[in-house]
């Protein structure tokens, strides 16, 4: 069966500092992965996904097939980047529906 | 161009009863899906409907219903409400028919079953 695990509920690091949010995931083929992110008092939205293989508000992740594995990472934290981070597949083929984690809420201290 | 939107906000039942929870698409969608976010979880696929028609289904009993209109508008229906359907209930809109398109996240509706 499809799962994401993101292994920590809480990441506070200080402002400046590199930043890590952690995601494994277990599929038998091959999936899409995803970042999704909700700021306070906002709807889920999409951040990135690896297919793009882009870098959005100095995020990047990069797709480890062989740790199956979709670590979000940003060089120096922003205060503005304090959010609810969600890691989530999906399936290429049928309902393509997402598979979320539990996600990880990230707060950067000034 | 307007984002999906939710309705209502948030409501009270208890158990027993029967909800109807309400989902407009994204202008130009025409596929949604709905998903079940318990507190401190992500959120759950509950089922999707493209065109008009169920495409997929996640694992919740039959008590949970949905139906999508021709305006692709789209209704979540839970019957005989249990305390543990209390949780906050996503709708995401997307354009089917191409795999890698985003799907688009409306506000939520919080449902609390006492």
């Amino acid at each position: 069966a499809q799962r994401v695990t993101q292994p920590e509920k809480l990441l506070s690091v200080f402002k400046g500092a590199p930043v890590e949010l952690k995601c494994n995931y277990s599929y038998s083929g091959s999936p899409e992965l995803f970042w999704y992110v909700q700021y306070s008092r906002q709807r889920l939205q999409l951040l990135l996904r690896h297919i793009s293989r882009e870098s959005i508000k100095g995020f990047t992740a990069d797709l480890n097939k062989g740790e199956t594995s979709f670590h979000l990472k940003k060089p120096f934290a922003q205060e503005e980047d304090s959010a609810m981070y969600y890691c989530a597949l999906r399936e290429i083929q049928g309902a393509q529906k997402l598979v979320f984690g539990q996600g990880t809420r990230l707060t950067i201290n000034p | 161009e307007t984002g999906v939107t939710q309705s209502p906000t948030h409501l009270i039942k208890t158990r027993g009863q029967q909800v109807t929870l309400r989902c407009s698409s994204q202008s130009g969608h025409n596929t949604v899906s709905w998903y079940q976010q318990a507190l401190g979880q992500g959120p759950q696929f509950i089922f999707q409907y493209y065109r008009e028609e169920e495409n997929g289904r996640g694992n919740f009993p039959p008590r949970f219903s949905g139906l999508q209109f021709p305006n692709y508008s789209s209704e979540l229906n839970v019957n005989a409400l249990e305390l543990d359907d209390s949780a906050l209930y996503l709708c995401a809109s997307s354009s089917g028919g191409h795999p890698y398109n985003e799907q688009f996240f409306g506000p939520g509706t919080r449902l609390t079953v006492l």
